[in-house]
This record gives C-alpha cells, sequence and structure tokens, in this order.
C-alpha cells in the first residue's frame, strides 16, 4: 500500500517569509511528483511537477526531490496571504493513478 | 485555457436514490479518474478509465459504481443506490500521458 505521508499543520508563516512544506513517500519506484494547492471547498490546482533529483524553480515556488531519500519539499518564497491554503503532495509511477498526502494547512500572517 | 469541467457542482439526493456525476475531461487527454474527498479527509482514487475501459479501481469502487464514456466528451460516474456515507466532494479529473493530472471544480453530494 503506498502512502504519502506529510504534516498537517497547521504552519503558520508571516508575510513575506519563506514557507517550507515536506513531504515523504513509501514507494521506491515512484516516479513522477506533484504539489497541488486546494483552497478550502475548491478542487486541487496543480502547482508544481518534479521527475527528478533536484531543484525546480517556477516563480515564487521551489519543488526539491530526493529518491534516496524518498523525500519531496516546496519552499513559497516571499508568502503572501493568498497562500493560505492546504497544500497536497502527490506521487504515481507511469500511469498510475495519483496517491495524495493528507495535506499541509498553511497560514500566511499578514 | 483549457479545463476539466464537472456537472453538478452541488447535488443532494436521498439515500437509496441513484445519482450520476458528469465530466467533460480535457479534449486532448487519453486518462480520465475519479476521486473523492470526504470533509475534512484526503484525495482518494476510486477508478481510471483508459481506451475505453476501466484500467484501475481502489477498493472504495465497489458495485454500486460504475463509469462510462458514452460519447466522445463525456465521463460519468455511477452510484446506484446512495448511502450516507458516499457524502462527499467528487473530483474528476484527466491526463494526457505521463504528465500531470488536472482535475474539475469537483461536485459536493449530499446524502439524505
Amino acid at each position: 500500500q503506498k502512502e504519502v505521508e506529510q504534516n498537517s499543520g497547521p504552519l503558520s508563516v508571516p508575510e513575506g517569509a519563506i514557507a517550507s512544506l515536506n513531504c515523504t513517500y513509501s514507494d521506491r519506484v515512484s516516479q513522477s511528483f506533484f504539489w497541488y494547492r486546494q483552497y478550502s471547498g475548491k478542487s486541487p490546482e496543480l502547482i508544481m511537477s518534479i521527475y527528478s533529483n533536484g531543484d525546480k524553480e517556477d516563480g515564487r515556488f521551489t519543488a526539491q526531490l530526493n529518491k534516496a531519500s524518498q523525500y519531496v519539499s516546496l519552499l513559497i518564497r516571499d508568502s503572501q496571504p493568498s497562500d493560505s491554503a492546504t497544500y497536497l503532495c502527490a506521487e504515481n509511477s507511469g500511469n498510475t493513478p495519483l496517491v495524495f498526502g493528507k495535506g499541509t494547512r498553511l497560514s500566511v500572517i499578514a | 485555457e483549457p479545463e476539466v469541467t464537472q456537472t453538478p457542482s452541488h447535488q443532494v439526493t436521498q439515500m437509496g436514490q441513484e445519482v450520476i456525476l458528469r465530466c467533460v475531461p480535457i479534449s486532448n487527454h487519453l486518462y480520465f479518474y475519479w476521486y473523492r474527498q470526504i470533509l475534512g479527509q484526503k484525495v482518494e482514487f476510486l477508478v481510471s478509465f483508459y481506451n475505453n475501459e476501466i484500467s484501475e479501481k481502489s477498493e472504495i469502487f465497489d458495485d454500486q459504481f460504475s463509469v462510462e464514456r458514452p460519447d466522445g466528451s463525456n465521463f460519468t460516474l455511477k452510484i446506484r443506490s446512495t448511502k450516507l456515507e458516499d457524502s462527499a466532494m467528487y473530483f474528476c479529473a484527466s491526463r494526457q500521458g505521463k504528465t500531470e493530472a488536472f482535475f474539475g471544480q469537483g461536485t459536493r453530494l449530499t446524502v439524505v
């Protein structure tokens, strides 16, 4: 049974700070990793995908993957109150369905 | 920008009734999924559909559930006899291939 683990939070950061969200996964053959943002009552919205070890940057977001440690992270620079949401980590291999973590609730304090 | 669309946004039904949730995936996508999320819980996989057949299903997807792609655009999830515990958000998602999955806005199903 594949598992994706996330700290449920809440993680509170002041506006303008860096928010660091972490995720571990159980399946060593997992190939693809995704971060989704979910506002309360809304659907998951894709923020980042990462497939190889290292860092991937997109605007204020940086995803980091370490397959040896089975660890994925998401950094949000210059956090804004609008970033307050639940961040879902997900993984899959090839065409298998996404397996989601429970999500980390982020609160950015103005 | 292409998006996955779901209807209705909210469905209220009586226990034991049948419901059909509808989805229009992104047009050039090949893989289609249904997920559900019970309030306060994580997003759970129900079923995947590829090449006009179910490719994978979870333990949740029992005989009460079925999926169909009746034409070239719609993808439906049917629950034959709803139970109180079927109350959840149901999300449709689609992928082109081994790429990111995009989600519809969801249908909130309330069984009373």
